[in-house]
């Protein structure tokens, strides 16, 4: 298995420009999570799934940001409208089971100019 | 809600120094916690767990219920302990909700 696969890798986009952030998590893991990472506030959980579920999105900073999970192999983060402060990198991770190790992807560095 | 704190953004030591990264957690029942590391330019993953009490690279941790601590020490520090450093706990009864302190970026200087 590649491991967690995250695309883009690196997105520059405009202000009020939508981005869509992609993930593929490890075959046969049923939790999937997004997390934000920057200096200031180290790395934040936005949402986490379990079995394609939605099971807390309380870190979702506003309604700008939505998340889906249409499949157990496919999960995507949305910001619309962008804004310079979303600027970071976001973090897909899956894993197995409850406290079991969580996987990480390589990330994606956004730049909202 | 469950707290992670990791009070040291940077910690320089010397190579064959000892080292001590920080982590706090607040939450009244018994959670999971684990360290994770992010070397440069590689994913983040797992170091260790405490229900594992195990030594990995020379690191150890204990869980301190008494001071809500996790604390991670090594005797010696390498160079190749250079890197990013992230506390973590899941709760009982929290379904799967791996929460993360800031992080302390660790410089082992020669």
């Amino acid at each position: 298995d590649a491991g967690v696969i995250q695309s883009p890798r690196h997105e520059v986009t405009e202000m009020g420009q939508e981005v869509t952030l992609r993930c593929k998590p490890i075959s046969g893991h049923n939790s999937l999570f997004w997390y934000r990472q920057t200096m200031m506030r180290g790395l934040e959980l936005l949402i986490y799934f379990n079995n394609n579920v939605p099971i807390d999105d309380s870190g979702m900073p506003e309604d700008r940001f939505s998340a889906k999970m249409p499949n157990a192999s496919f999960s995507t983060l949305k910001i619309q409208p962008s804004e310079p402060r979303d600027s970071a990198v976001y973090f897909c991770a899956s894993s197995l089971a409850r406290a079991a190790e969580a996987f990480f992807g390589q990330g994606t560095r956004l730049t909202v100019v | 809600a469950q707290r992670v704190t990791q009070p040291e953004k940077l910690l320089s030591v010397f190579k064959g120094a000892p080292v001590e990264l920080k982590c706090n957690y607040s939450y009244s029942g018994s959670p999971e916690l684990f360290w994770y590391v992010q070397y440069s330019r590689q994913r983040l993953q797992l170091l260790l767990r405490h229900i594992s009490r195990e030594s990995i690279k020379g690191f150890t941790a204990d869980l301190n219920k008494g001071e809500t601590s996790f604390h991670l020490k090594k005797p010696f520090a390498q160079e190749e302990d250079s890197a990013m450093y992230y506390c973590a706990l899941i709760i009982t009864g929290g379904g799967n909700k791996l929460t993360f302190g800031t992080g302390t970026q660790l410089k082992v200087e020669l």
